[in-house]
């Protein structure tokens, strides 16, 4: 069965912190492994990630991806409580199919 | 409009009842999906449409569940008979091409009394 896990499923840090947040995944056709920041609504999009090893950055948020081991980790240096969200890690696999994990909520407080 | 467009934004509904969500994606946008959100977990698969494809409806949770995307643009989540464990956020995303990020719209609350 095709899935994707994330881990922890909530966290709890003090601004300032470092957080790491894991996805991993079981899929056949891997094409791409995407981020996304879920405030209230609408998933907003933080990265994509298709080749292993690459770091992608933006800001304080940093990602890369593991092709081999099966798995992203999003990084989160000195957090700020507008980093609040849950954070759902998505893979793209087959032709266009697009499976989310549960997510993490990660709660910053000041 | 600049994003996906998603009506109603709330609906209550009695069980038993049909209801009907609206998806409007970007205009250009060839791939829509829909999703379905219960309280504290993560996104759920419904149905995905492509282009002119026959859609992928491999997420659709029972034959009360039914979509249409009429014209190649907007798209229609149909439930009938409602049932309580419908209760959920439904999302709508769509993308302009295979492997770009989805854009989603701000969902439709649905609950069933």
């Amino acid at each position: 069965e095709d899935k994707v896990v994330q881990s922890p499923l909530s966290l709890v840090v003090h601004e300032g912190d470092t957080v790491t947040l894991n996805c991993s995944y079981e899929v056949t056709n891997f094409r791409s492994l995407l981020w996304y920041k879920q405030e209230k609504k609408a998933p907003t999009f933080l990265f994509m990630l298709t080749s292993s090893g690459i770091e992608k950055k933006s800001g304080r948020l940093s990602s890369i991806l593991d092709k081999k081991e099966l798995f992203s980790i999003l990084n989160i240096t000195a957090t700020q409580t507008g980093d609040s969200a849950v954070y759902l890690c998505a893979v793209l696999y087959n032709t266009d199919k697009l499976i989310f994990g549960t997510g993490t909520r990660l709660q910053v407080f000041p | 409009g600049a994003g996906v467009s998603q009506s109603p934004s709330n609906k209550v509904t009695e069980k038993g009842k049909d209801v009907e969500l609206r998806c409007d994606p970007i205009s250009g946008h060839t791939a829509l999906y829909w999703y379905r959100q219960s309280l504290g977990q993560g996104l759920e698969f419904l149905i995905y449409f492509q282009g002119n494809s026959a859609p992928d409806k491999s997420g659709l949770p029972s034959d009360r569940f039914s979509a249409e995307r009429t014209g190649g643009s907007v798209s229609t989540l149909t439930i009938q008979r409602t049932q309580q464990e419908d209760s959920a956020v439904y999302l709508c995303a769509s993308h302009k091409t295979v492997g770009s990020p989805l854009h989603f719209g701000n969902g439709t609350r649905l609950t069933v009394t």
